[in-house]
């Protein structure tokens, strides 16, 4: 069964810590993404990824990078996490020549708290 | 970027009955997604549509793809506690990115 996996499900961590989060894909893959999901404002796309090394900024960038050094793997990371990033984060995965037309396959989710 | 209206944001109904729920954009899409997201878990892949007017059911889920394209509705009949979920309407483009809509939030009481 294909599957993206993110390698928390539960994270609890301190203002200004750095913050990695981690998913892989076994699907060989091209594109990858980082949504985070927030109640009333549905899935907003942090990065996304085309290819290793890739990346380009989704609607909400700010406080985050991310790096895809494998195609199997793109991390998301919290430079210094703030409370405002508390916050359910989903990884996507999909295939390159699909122009929407195979959608995304989500992780389970990493629910983050900064306290 | 592009905005995908989804309504009803929260539905509340009992268990047999029919659920609605729609999307609507400003912009074309040439595909049209829909996801179920339960508790505590990711959104799942229900129903994809690639056709102006295809209509495609799964179990009892049907969903439809807009004559216009810029549209889409989900039915679920005879709703089951198991239903419960956020429903995600999602348009695709000429590139390979989604845009969700917000979510449909269903509650089924027994």
């Amino acid at each position: 069964d294909v599957k993206v996996t993110q390698s928390s499900r539960y994270l609890v961590k301190r203002t200004g810590e750095k913050v990695f989060l981690e998913c892989v894909q076994d699907m060989d893959h091209e594109n990858m993404f980082w949504y985070r999901q927030d109640p009333g404002l549905g899935l907003r796309l942090i990065y996304f990824s085309y290819d290793v090394k890739m990346k380009e900024k989704g609607d909400i960038p700010e406080g985050y990078s991310v790096s895809r050094e494998k195609k199997e793997r793109f991390s998301l990371i919290l430079e210094s996490a703030s409370t405002n990033q508390t916050s359910m984060y989903l990884c996507a995965s999909s295939p390159l020549r699909a122009p929407g037309g195979y959608g995304y396959t989500f992780g389970s989710g990493t629910r983050l708290t900064v306290v | 970027g592009q905005q995908l209206n989804q309504s009803p944001q929260s539905m509340f109904i009992q268990e047999g009955e029919d659920v609605s729920m729609n999307c609507t954009s400003s912009s074309i899409f040439n595909t049209w997604l829909w996801y179920k997201q339960e508790p505590g878990e990711g959104p799942v892949l229900l129903i994809a549509l690639y056709k102006a007017g295809e209509l495609t059911s799964n179990g009892r889920l049907t969903a439809q793809f807009g004559i216009t394209r810029k549209d889409s509705f989900l039915n679920i009949s005879a709703s089951i506690p198991s239903d419960v979920g956020i429903y995600f309407c999602a348009g695709g483009g000429s590139n390979y990115k989604l845009t969700f809509g917000k979510g449909t939030l269903l509650t089924v009481n027994p």
